[in-house]
């Protein structure tokens, strides 16, 4: 079964500062997208970025970046020149790459707190 | 903003009785997928509905039932209400089934007591 696990709770980081989130995955599908999202208190999740299974890059968007190790199966966060505006809960998801639905699947989460 | 929005934002119901909770999808898209999301917990899957029709479900039992409409908006229904129904209901937008750019509500907080 496909399962995304987050060990991480909670986490601190000074503004300005990187902070790395972690995310391991499991799954038998040879095909699968990974995201990550982020959900401030208002509830609404909003995308950050994605990659895919077959990319050979790391993905980029801004000041995130996704550390890809497909053997370890870990698709860690790096979130460089942390903001206040950062603080909020952040996922990391699987799209199931064998059904047809588009289907995520969540991880726990982790809560990051910025201090200024 | 996503331009999916979601009504109400907040509920309270008793338990037993019946709640509808709406999604207008962002416009250009014909997909939308209901999540489940408890306090402290990843959202989880619902089902999908994609041109009006169910496209996928996952582990829920029939009494949560969706409905999608010509313009691509959505209704969640669930009836018998039970505590642990308590939840943000968040749906996504896209523009198919296989998209991999899901654009989330901001989400109904549904409280049953």
């Amino acid at each position: 079964a496909q399962k995304i696990t987050q060990t991480q709770p909670g986490m601190f980081v000074q503004e300005k500062e990187a902070v790395t989130l972690d995310c391991t995955y499991d799954t038998s599908d040879p095909s699968y997208g990974l995201f990550w999202y982020k959900q401030p208190s208002s509830g609404e999740m909003i995308f950050l970025i994605y990659q895919g299974s077959y990319d050979q890059q790391n993905a980029t968007e801004g000041r995130y970046s996704l550390n890809f190790q497909k053997a370890r199966k870990s698709a860690n966060l790096v979130i460089s020149a942390s903001q206040l505006g950062d603080s909020a809960m952040y996922f990391c998801a699987m799209r199931d790459g064998a059904g047809n639905t588009g289907k995520l699947i969540f991880g726990q989460g982790t809560t990051l707190q910025v201090k200024p | 903003e996503t331009g999916v929005t979601q009504s109400p934002t907040h509920l309270i119901k008793t338990r037993g009785q019946q709640v509808t909770l709406r999604c207008s999808s962002q416009s250009g898209h014909n997909t939308v997928s209901w999540y489940q999301q408890a306090l402290g917990q990843g959202p989880q899957f619902i089902f999908q509905y994609y041109r009006e029709e169910e496209n996928g479900r996952g582990n829920f039992p029939p009494r949560f039932s969706g409905l999608q409409f010509p313009n691509y908006s959505s209704e969640l229904n669930v009836n018998a209400l039970e505590l642990d129904d308590s939840a943000l209901y968040l749906c996504a937008s896209s523009t198919g089934p296989e998209s991999y750019e899901q654009y989330f509500g901001p989400g109904t907080r549904l409280t049953v007591t």
